[in-house]
């Protein structure tokens, strides 16, 4: 079955404790790309990937890192994760370019 | 800067009805529109996308109206059913060397039975 598929789907940590959100999609997608959904916001669009070790800045990067070292995989890092950062995360992927994308069943983010 | 204004924000629509959502976009290098649908507890799942070449794309009882001139496109689904009930939301991308998604806000409908 064509999937991605987000870990954790729930997290509730401190405010400064590094965290990963793995994503990993089993479609061989070139393209890879992460956001974040906040109520009245929509989503945004935080990391891109076109393909592997080529990333680019979405419209709200600041705060978090990611990295493409294999097609499959695109994990989210938050370094020094702020309450501001609580949300829900979404990856998504496509064949090429970004779109249709496919999207992941979220990850709820909590930072106290 | 809001680069794709989605509207209204929520619709209420009695079954059998039809539901219309609106989107306007500044950036004329975008030419790539789609719609997704989102249920709650769910990721958003492409419905119907359209590229500016043409002025109208139907799916189903999903179409896509689009002016290029206006910089307006719009989902229209017809016969609307209490599972369609759900959070829509527009987007539009440009190729090139920018790979940027950007949404709309989102519009809540509720189609009721």
């Amino acid at each position: 079955e064509a999937q991605v598929t987000q870990n954790p789907r729930y997290l509730i940590t401190v405010t400064g404790k590094k965290l990963t959100v793995t994503c990993s999609q089993n479609m061989n997608h070139e393209y890879m790309s992460w956001y974040r959904q906040d109520p009245g916001l929509g989503l945004r669009q935080i990391y891109y990937s076109m393909n592997v070790e080529v990333t680019d800045k979405g419209d709200v990067p600041e705060g978090y890192k990611v990295s493409r070292k294999e097609k499959r995989n695109f994990p989210l890092i938050l370094e020094s994760p702020s309450p501001n950062q609580t949300s829900l995360y979404f990856c998504a992927s496509s064949r090429q370019g970004p779109g249709p994308q496919h999207f992941g069943d979220g990850t709820r983010l909590s930072i106290l | 800067q809001q680069q794709v204004k989605q509207s209204p924000q929520s619709l209420i629509v009695q079954k059998g009805g039809i539901s219309i959502i609106n989107c306007a976009y500044e950036n004329t290098a975008f030419d790539y529109f789609p719609w997704y649908q989102q249920f709650p507890g769910k990721g958003p799942a492409l419905l119907i996308a359209i590229r500016p070449d043409v002025s109208e794309k139907k799916e189903g009882r999903f179409t896509i109206s689009f002016n290029k001139s206006a910089k307006q496109f719009s989902l229209h689904i017809m016969d609307s059913q209490p599972g369609d009930s759900a959070t829509y939301f527009c987007a539009a991308s440009s190729g090139g060397s920018n790979y940027k998604l950007t949404f709309g806000k989102g519009t809540l409908l509720t189609v009721n039975p």
